[in-house]
C-alpha cells in the first residue's frame, strides 16, 4: 500500500511476474481515479484511469480494479519487465471539484532479473 | 515525450534571487497546473488555471506568483523563497472544464530547485 512519510513501501518483483500494486483512497465520494509511473528524473506518467462507476478496466499488460467498498484501489501489471521500474502512485478525484486530484506517495517498484 | 514541456530542467537559487519557471503544452489543452513534489511525499497542488483564468490557489505563499499568458503557457515566479521550496515543480495540463468531465493531467518532465 501508499503511506506518507520519508520511507516509499517498496515492492521487488522478478521479471515475468505479475505485480500489484495497492492504493487507499480517503473519500468515498471520489467519482475517478488515475494511476501514475513516474521514472526517476521524470515527471508522472497516465498509466490508466478508472471512473467511480466500473469496476475495472484493462489496457496494455495493465488493470486497475477498484474497490468502493472498502476504499481501494489497485494496480496489476502482467509480466512485469525491467522497464516497469518505477514509482507509482494513485491520484482521486476530490468530490465536488473538478481538476482537484489528491495523490499518495507512490510505491517504488523494482524489477529483478 | 507527454506534450508539456518545462524550462530550466534544473535551476538553483539564493534565497535573494528572483527567477521563472516556465512550462508549454502542445496538446491542446485548456487547463493547466502546478504541482510541488517533495522527496518521498505526494504531490501537492498549487495553482490551477482553466481557460486562463486562476480556478484554485492552494494556500500557496506569496513567494510563488503564477502567471498564464494564454492557454499553452504558464510561468511560476519566484522570489525570497526559502531553503524548505527546494522540490521538484511539476506543469500538468488537461482538456478544460467541462461539466461531467474527466479529465486526466499530462505532465512534464519537472523543474529541480534548490534554493541555497
Amino acid at each position: 500500500g501508499e503511506s506518507v512519510g520519508l520511507h516509499l513501501p517498496t515492492l521487488s518483483v522478478q521479471e515475468g511476474d505479475n505485480s500489484i500494486i495497492n492504493c487507499a483512497y480517503s473519500n468515498s465520494a471520489s467519482d475517478y481515479f488515475i494511476w501514475y509511473k513516474q521514472e526517476s528524473g521524470k515527471g508522472p506518467q497516465f498509466i490508466i484511469d478508472i471512473r467511480s462507476n466500473m469496476d475495472k478496466r484493462q489496457g496494455q499488460r495493465v488493470t486497475v480494479l477498484l474497490n468502493k467498498t472498502v476504499k481501494h484501489l489497485s494496480l496489476q501489471i502482467a509480466a512485469t519487465q525491467p522497464g516497469d521500474s518505477a514509482v507509482y502512485f494513485c491520484a482521486e478525484r476530490i468530490p465536488a471539484s473538478w481538476g482537484k486530484f489528491q495523490f499518495g506517495a507512490g510505491t517504488q517498484v523494482v524489477v529483478t532479473p | 515525450e507527454t506534450g508539456v514541456t518545462q524550462t530550466p530542467r534544473h535551476l538553483v537559487m539564493g534565497m535573494t534571487n528572483k527567477k521563472s519557471l516556465k512550462c508549454e503544452q502542445h496538446l491542446g489543452h485548456n487547463a493547466m497546473y502546478w504541482y510541488k513534489q517533495s522527496a518521498k511525499k505526494p504531490l501537492e497542488l498549487m495553482f490551477v488555471y482553466n481557460f486562463k483564468e486562476q480556478t484554485e490557489n492552494n494556500s500557496v505563499p506569496s513567494r510563488f506568483s503564477p502567471e498564464c499568458p494564454n492557454s499553452s503557457h504558464l510561468f511560476l515566479h519566484l522570489h525570497t523563497l526559502q531553503p524548505e521550496d527546494s522540490a521538484l515543480y511539476l506543469c500538468a495540463s488537461s482538456l478544460g472544464d467541462h461539466t461531467g468531465s474527466y479529465n486526466e493531467q499530462f505532465f512534464g518532465p519537472g523543474t529541480r530547485l534548490t534554493v541555497l
